[in-house]
């Protein structure tokens, strides 16, 4: 069981929006503004697209976003592609005791 | 640009170790932490890790406390993670990952990643 809660699956058209939610708790997603977002492509490394909650690191698309509230935080994804199909995590600084938690994932499929 | 090679697919019997090697070049070594992060076929992501390239100091997942050393060599640019006792359940892609910042930063720019099987 992943220390961060993803939904395991969401869809979406081209052209549309979606958002990929992570609940932690207080001792990570609700404390730290140090929640990082990664895409993974089948047998390839993970990529990071955001970074401490909201950053987009130079030559990630617009299209992405990251956002939090509380325990949760938040990937936006606006004007999907085809090629935006993969697994998405979501990563939390959770202080001195844990360091660093992953999400279990979530599929993103493109209708 | 950041690169991070890490060493070639490894085969393993159960009880046995493993030594992973990650040589980073394109930014100071010293200067970033490096992550340590699993993933099992089929499966997410796993920390397992960090160390300090300028101090050597550890921080170890509590999962993996008592069977995993990092280490690193700052002659040459390159960090290690080691893993004893594996067991088939070890069988996994491991990747090092380097920190985003100087301070507390999350796994940013990752190599391409080691398959180590176990089995006898």
């Amino acid at each position: 069981q992943s220390a961060l809660t993803q939904p395991a699956s969401v869809s979406g058209s081209p052209g549309q929006s979606i958002t990929i939610s992570c609940t932690g708790t207080s001792n990570d997603v609700g404390t730290y503004n140090l929640v990082s977002w990664y895409q993974q492509h089948p047998d390839k490394a993970p990529k990071v697209m955001i970074y401490d909650v909201i950053k987009r690191p130079s030559g990630v698309s617009n299209r992405f976003s990251g956002s939090k509230s509380g325990n949760t935080a938040s990937l936006t994804i606006s004007g999907l592609q085809a090629e935006d199909e993969a697994n998405y995590y979501c990563c939390s600084y959770a202080g001195s005791s844990a360091f660093w938690v992953f999400g279990g994932g979530t599929r993103l499929t493109v209708l | 640009q950041v690169q991070l090679v890490q060493s070639g697919t490894e085969v393993k019997k159960p009880g046995a170790s493993v030594k992973v090697s990650c040589e980073a070049s394109g930014y100071t070594f010293i200067d970033y932490y490096m992550h340590w992060v699993r993933q099992a076929p089929g499966q997410g992501l796993e920390w397992m890790g960090r160390i300090s390239p300028n101090s050597g100091v550890t921080n170890y997942a509590q999962g993996f406390q008592g069977r995993v050393t990092m280490t690193r060599d700052t002659s040459i640019s390159t960090a290690y993670m080691e893993l004893d006792r594996l067991t088939s359940d070890d069988t996994a892609v491991y990747y090092c990952a380097r920190s985003s910042r100087g301070g507390p930063g999350a796994p940013h720019y990752w190599g391409q990643g080691t398959l180590v099987t176990v089995s006898s």
